[in-house]
């Protein structure tokens, strides 16, 4: 199984609204990654995840807060999110989270912030 | 410091066509490449990847991808473009020193009949 699998598909939310996006794995891989990716732009890394724990944060305002529940799992909890905070989010994973790691990718979560 | 870059924003082929898709990078040791593809709306899909050894190197969908230390280059390559080929594709490096993956601004390619 060398897939990843991202849920829901699609969501629109409010900005007083509270969401999240999940994201799994069976690959056996230890390491997991939130992205964004705006349109006609390349993914921009939000979180790392390695063995579980948060390794990388890139300056991610807080209405954005990962969750690692177990090494095939992550999840992006969504609270009081800006209109510019619509995009594609992508989940990926890898073996271990080095910078040199082959990342698989999941197909996204279209969020669009009303 | 930009780590990688695509030179090409768009790119457009005929059917049937070769593609050559350019990426450079600097980095002063041999850095770790990726390729990926991305359809639209979708996640991206790794192509081929180059870490050592043959500097050629064959990927999915009968892309390919050459390594030119020389000139700090990773260049994608397929001999006859299919329609389906269409998407954005992004070249990507890992550095492994550090925690460092960058990827390029990516070339969008259209294929027309």
């Amino acid at each position: 199984d060398t897939e990843v699998t991202q849920t829901p598909k699609h969501l629109v939310m409010g900005m007083t609204n509270k969401k999240s996006l999940k994201c799994e794995q069976h690959m056996g891989h230890r390491a997991m990654y939130w992205y964004k990716q705006k349109a006609k732009k390349p993914p921009e890394l939000m979180f790392v995840y390695s063995y579980e724990k948060l390794s990388i944060n890139e300056s991610v305002p807080s209405r954005f807060s990962p969750e690692c529940p177990n090494s095939s799992l992550l999840n992006l909890h969504l609270h009081a999110l800006q209109p510019e905070d619509s995009a594609l989010y992508l989940c990926a994973s890898s073996w271990r989270g080095g910078s040199t790691d082959t990342q698989y990718f999941g197909p996204g979560t279209r969020l669009t912030v009303l | 410091a930009q780590s990688v870059t695509q030179p090409d924003i768009h790119i457009t082929v005929s059917e049937g066509a070769s593609l050559e898709l350019r990426c450079n990078y600097s980095y002063g040791a041999t850095p770790y490449l990726f390729w990926y593809v991305q359809s639209p709306g979708q996640g991206l899909q790794l192509l081929l990847k180059y870490f050592s050894g043959d500097t050629l190197v064959q990927g999915i969908k009968g892309f390919e991808a050459e390594f030119k230390r020389s000139q700090s280059s990773f260049n994608l390559r397929k001999p006859s473009v299919h329609w389906s080929d269409a998407a954005e594709y992004f070249c990507a490096v890992g550095k492994n020193t550090g925690n460092q993956f960058y990827f390029g601004t990516g070339t969008s390619l259209t294929v027309i009949p």
